[in-house]
């Protein structure tokens, strides 16, 4: 089963922030988060393991929540680079990691000046 | 260090015609990953390879994809023959494995293919 992301579309103004969910039916093993610009290659973001971990990178950071088992990306303080399309990728908790992804439909992220 | 290449970049067929994409994935990674991504969805997972060796094809549609990793290294998907559905950007990445851990996948430009 694909996960689920919402909001789907969101609209910001340079320097407001963003969360973003992504949540699974099926117990997960891990969270990928990637972006993707227009016409290219979607570009690594960060790994969340179940545990409940938080990671951080610059001004982005995720929360994954086992219990409920969703994940969340934190944008702060958006930058107009942050423009794009945001992507949760999951592991499945079926005895270990190394396997393909099963990726959400995507969340567009439009940052205005 | 060099990313994932991938070729050709963009490809024009015609339906029942057959197409092929090649990957050559970052040194030393063992997985190599092949994703359809159709446009305004996100990639969805073909194949997988760990070394030579073929991890998981169950979403590979067997009647008219193949793909193939000879020495462990560049990757081939082939598709024959083509239907208008498989209008997508394939997309190929590639992760290091060690120990059943996940490690981020590192992804190509991909193929644009459009078939008419």
């Amino acid at each position: 089963q694909q996960p689920v992301q919402s909001p789907q579309a969101v609209i910001l103004r340079e320097g407001e922030d963003a969360v973003i969910n992504c949540s699974s039916s099926k117990a997960l093993y891990s969270v990928h988060w990637y972006r993707q610009k227009h016409g290219e290659a979607p570009v690594f973001l960060m790994i969340l393991l179940k545990g409940g971990e938080q990671k951080g990178h610059e001004k982005i950071s995720a929360s994954f929540n086992e219990k409920k088992q969703q994940s969340s990306l934190y944008l702060t303080a958006s930058q107009l680079s942050y423009s794009g399309t945001y992507f949760c990728g999951t592991e499945w908790d079926s005895g270990g990691g190394a396997d393909g992804l099963t990726f959400g439909k995507g969340t567009h992220l439009i940052i205005q000046p | 260090e060099a990313g994932v290449a991938q070729s050709p970049r963009y490809k024009i067929i015609e339906k029942r015609q057959s197409v092929a994409f090649w990957c050559n994935p970052i040194s030393g990674h063992a997985t190599l990953y092949w994703y359809q991504q159709i446009l305004g969805q996100g990639p969805k997972l073909l194949i997988q390879f760990q070394n030579n060796g073929v991890v998981d094809d169950s979403q590979l549609p067997k009647d008219r994809f193949s793909a193939e990793r000879l020495k462990g290294v560049d990757s081939t998907l082939k598709i024959q023959p083509a239907k208008l559905e498989d209008s997508a950007v394939y997309l190929c990445a590639s992760s290091i494995t060690s120990g059943g851990s996940t490690y981020e996948q590192y992804f190509g430009p991909g193929t644009r293919l459009t078939v008419t």
